[in-house]
């Protein structure tokens, strides 16, 4: 079946400029997890999103970033403002539930000039 | 803070030989573990989780193993094949209070499977 859809895969923007990063997960999965990776970090983690409950924003870096999903369906990250920092690869991630194993996409590449 | 540290940034090894990927973790909320596989350009992979309940769980050429009281885990892929090669992450979770649930990544271990 369909796995977890990002797009688009790569971005360049300016600097100052919005960006609208997209997801779709698998069907059915009710948990979703957006995650980012600098150049030679780690995943860091940025929001969760499980059902009908309030998200868990801990990990937004800043007000710059923002998420949205639509009851268990698609969900967007916002970035307002980009900054040269905020370049790295943005991952999206779906779980059936909250204790399963998450399943990404391929990532979003943002490369902000 | 890191909450999941993988010390070993790279590993190399011998085809046929067993690789130890080693993760740590300092929160003892953590009840929940799984390692991920990543090719460049790719997304994680989910490879092999453990809850901690178990102290071990196979699936394969790929076992982990649970210390809670030492707070480690460890993967081992035996026999290790060229194929193998890649970025392994180690992911720890738990419900925290007052918050959601959410899993924290290490940095990742590079390993390098040599034919």
């Amino acid at each position: 079946g369909a796995g977890v859809s990002q797009s688009p895969s790569n971005k360049v923007t300016e600097k100052g400029k919005d960006v609208e990063l997209r997801c779709d997960p698998i069907s059915g999965h009710t948990a979703l997890y957006w995650y980012r990776q600098r150049l030679g970090q780690g995943l860091e983690f940025l929001i969760y999103f499980q059902g009908n409950s309030a998200p868990d924003k801990s990990g937004l870096p800043s007000d710059r970033f923002s998420a949205e999903r639509t009851g268990e369906s698609v969900s967007t990250l916002t970035i307002q403002r980009t900054q040269q920092e905020d370049s790295a690869v943005y991952l999206c991630a779906s779980s059936v539930h909250v204790v399963s194993p998450l399943h990404f996409g391929n990532g979003t590449r943002l490369t902000v000039t | 803070d890191q909450q999941v540290k993988q010390n070993s940034p790279s590993l190399s090894v011998q085809e046929g030989r067993i690789s130890i990927l080693n993760c740590d973790y300092t929160n003892s909320m953590f009840d929940y573990f799984l390692w991920y596989k990543k090719y460049p350009a790719e997304g994680p992979t989910f490879l092999i989780s453990i809850s901690s309940i178990k102290d071990k769980n196979e699936d394969g050429r790929f076992t982990v193993f649970l210390n809670k009281s030492a707070k480690h885990l460890s993967l081992h892929i035996v026999p290790s094949q060229p194929g193998d090669s890649a970025v392994y992450f180690c992911a720890a979770s738990g419900i925290e209070k007052g918050q959601g649930f959410s899993f924290i990544f290490g940095k990742g271990t590079r390993l390098l499977v040599k034919p």
